[in-house]
């Protein structure tokens, strides 16, 4: 499974936008990129999904470039609700399991 | 739905007892799974099911035993409690056997204190 690398905490204030950068420089054909969220004293969340290019929901895009050894996470205009650990996982159909890291903590304030 | 339910939500147990924490879904999902989460730390998969009938060992599993008798429930037993297992305890499950690019949807976690 690709191993990913990300930024152990960001810090960002209500209202801006949040772009969370994650490295899977050995990612294969098949992996899909995703991301949870994790609230306090809660079960990871899924946020979305991706495998190339752009994905945006309601909740957050995701970009994936060409080579799809990075994505980022943009969260527009944070809120204080969403301070929370983000993690980034990859992963395919052929898999047994999903390899969750130690995630992003992003706190926001006001 | 209920979607995937835990219990107990906290439990304290003496070092050498043994327990079952109880992982139920109701979205007739196939693939179920167990993950412990130490402070600071990200999830780490204990023991996975692809289906009724069928587990598998993940990155941690000693000291743990799952069966998966039915497709909606997926116990997990601590066999003599270590206070090393002292954790959050977190079960999931997705739609399809094998299929990770599901969405994973997962319990609110049962708090578990070895002393």
């Amino acid at each position: 499974l690709a191993k990913t690398t990300q930024p152990i905490s960001m810090d960002s204030y209500e209202g801006q936008e949040v772009n969370i950068t994650c490295s899977h420089n050995n990612i294969a054909t098949n992996d899909y990129i995703t991301w949870y969220q994790q609230f306090p004293s809660q079960g990871p969340r899924f946020i979305i999904q991706g495998y190339k290019t752009k994905v945006t929901n309601e909740v957050a895009s995701l970009f994936i470039p060409a080579d799809r050894k990075s994505s980022t996470l943009s969260l527009p205009r944070v809120s204080l609700s969403d301070t929370a650990v983000y993690y980034c996982l990859v992963a395919n159909q052929a898999g047994t399991a999903l390899i969750f890291g130690k995630g992003t903590t992003l706190s926001v304030s006001s | 739905n209920a979607g995937v339910t835990q219990t107990p939500k906290f439990q304290v147990l003496k070092t050498g007892q043994s327990m079952t924490l109880q992982c139920a879904q109701d979205m007739n999902h196939e693939y179920m799974s167990w993950y412990r989460q130490d402070p600071g730390m990200g999830l780490r998969l204990i023991h996975y099911s692809v289906g009724a009938g069928i587990t598998d060992q993940g990155e941690v599993p000693n000291g743990y035993n799952v069966s998966r008798s039915t497709t909606e429930d997926f116990p997990l037993r601590l066999l003599s409690a270590a206070p090393s297992q002292t954790s959050v305890y977190f079960c999931a499950s997705s739609q399809q056997s094998g299929a990770l690019t599901d969405t994973q949807y997962f319990g609110p976690g049962t708090r578990l204190t070895v002393l």
